[in-house]
């Protein structure tokens, strides 16, 4: 199966700073990778997602962005927080080949702006 | 749009009932529906992939059943452990997407 880390585990950063949140997947390759962020009180919402290296889809507009340098990195940045974009980020992976795989998912990244 | 909404938003038993969480959707042209747990602070653990063409998938205490017909699907525990309580939740991926679709979860005690 497949191993997803990230990090930071949590983050305090101030507003109007920039960000860059880390995802790398163990177990397979050619992945699906996603992100989400879980905001209080407003359940688990895509972000974005990769099918490949480069390959990135937008799911709602926001201050954020993502970029997958390598087949089993993917990264979230943002040039200036804002405090709405604090949450919990999580990243995840299924194997390519189709959308009805099983996604697993990483520990997640706490990030508070203040 | 697709929408999926989990009732009850928590739910509180004794030690050894068994527990029932119901997942609902709008849209039936799913490719499949997946259920997870999710301890405080923690990230999500994939419990049982239930593909649209099967009707029921189990793991050990677990079983998940989907009537895609009526848009409904429903998680069994057997036998509930202390250990067992956790946040649910229920995620759907539409036909021709990649994106899951996630319920609000439901929250689940059970006292010792």
């Amino acid at each position: 199966s497949q191993t997803i880390h990230q990090w930071p585990a949590t983050l305090v950063q101030p507003v109007g700073s920039p960000l860059s949140l880390e995802c790398t997947v163990e177990g397979t390759s050619n992945p699906n990778l996603y992100w989400y962020r879980q905001a209080a009180g407003r359940g688990l919402q895509l972000l974005f997602y990769s099918v490949g290296i480069g390959q990135i889809s937008s799911e709602v507009p926001q201050n954020l962005s993502a970029s997958r340098p390598q087949d089993r990195q993917f990264i979230l940045s943002s040039k200036k927080l804002l405090l709405s974009d604090s949450g919990f980020y999580l990243c995840a992976s299924s194997k390519a080949g189709g959308p009805g795989n099983e996604q697993f998912f990483g520990p997640g990244t706490r990030l508070t702006v203040l | 749009k697709q929408e999926v909404t989990q009732i009850p938003a928590a739910l509180s038993v004794p030690e050894g009932e068994n527990l029932v969480l119901n997942c609902s959707f709008t849209d039936s042209a799913i490719y499949n529906l997946q259920w997870f747990r999710q301890d405080p602070g923690k990230g999500l653990t994939s419990l049982l992939l239930i593909q649209s063409s099967q009707r029921e998938q189990t793991s050990g205490r677990l079983n998940a059943s989907l009537d895609k017909s009526s848009g409904r699907s429903t998680l069994y525990i057997a036998a509930s452990q202390p250990g067992d309580s956790a946040t649910y939740l229920c995620a759907v991926i539409k036909a021709a997407g990649n994106k899951l679709t996630f319920g609000g979860g439901t929250r689940v005690l059970v006292k010792p």
